[in-house]
């Protein structure tokens, strides 16, 4: 079975200044990750995703996230925030479960960007 | 494509009602998820159908929670009876295989009172 882990509940920054959102993941194969983005109100909706090649994927908005197997992560980061990138963000791997593929979300980060 | 289409889009009921969420996937994908987001309990999956069968309903609370999927375009899920506790906003999601991302609709807000 897998499981996300997002590290911070919430990250408040300055627009501007550079971010990194935090996610561990764990399981025994080989997963999907993805990053997604839920603004106020809305559905989620996605950022980026990795499955497989290069470790470094760039996403929409100026987002990019790096996969590291040894370590099992998949931070999120962005060099300058904007304040309309504040939302939440979901961390989540799929991967392969019984009966089929079965997707789980991170518990969130609420980004709050300050001018 | 219009993408995830969920009504209503804002639910009030008083408690004991039957309530029914609506969803229709975007065309041509072949899974279809239903999540419950609340504030204390976050981002949760009810339940998934892969081709029109439920793969994994081990997320539905209890049995007030019924889906169905009775063809490639149209999804129900359906609280009786509802309770306070039900309140929460429900997304419905589909994609298109194992390796794609979920498309969310819009989610409807159901407030049991």
């Amino acid at each position: 079975a897998q499981s996300v882990t997002q590290l911070d509940s919430q990250v408040p920054v300055f627009e501007e200044a550079p971010v990194e959102l935090r996610c561990n993941y764990s399981s025994s194969v080989s997963v999907y990750l993805f990053w997604y983005v839920q603004y106020p109100n809305q559905g989620l909706q996605l950022l980026l995703k990795y499955l497989s090649g290069s470790t470094l994927v760039k996403g929409i908005n100026g987002f990019e996230a790096e996969f590291n197997k040894s370590q099992t992560s998949f931070h999120l980061r962005k060099p300058s925030v904007h304040i309309s990138d504040t939302a939440e963000y979901f961390c989540a791997v799929r991967g392969p479960n019984t009966g089929g593929f079965k997707t789980i979300f991170g518990a969130g980060t609420r980004l709050f960007v300050k001018a | 494509d219009a993408g995830v289409i969920q009504s209503p889009r804002h639910e009030v009921t008083e408690m004991g009602q039957e309530v029914t969420l609506r969803c229709k996937p975007i065309s041509g994908h072949n899974s279809l998820f239903w999540y419950r987001q609340t504030m204390m309990r976050g981002l949760e999956l009810l339940i998934y159908f892969n081709n029109n069968v439920p793969i994994d309903d081990s997320g539905m609370p209890e049995d007030r929670f019924s889906a169905k999927m009775p063809n490639a375009s149209f999804s129900t899920l359906k609280i009786q009876p509802s309770e306070p506790r039900d309140s929460a906003v429900y997304f419905c999601a589909s994609s298109l295989g194992a390796s794609d991302e979920q498309y969310f609709g819009p989610g409807t807000r159901l407030t049991v009172t």
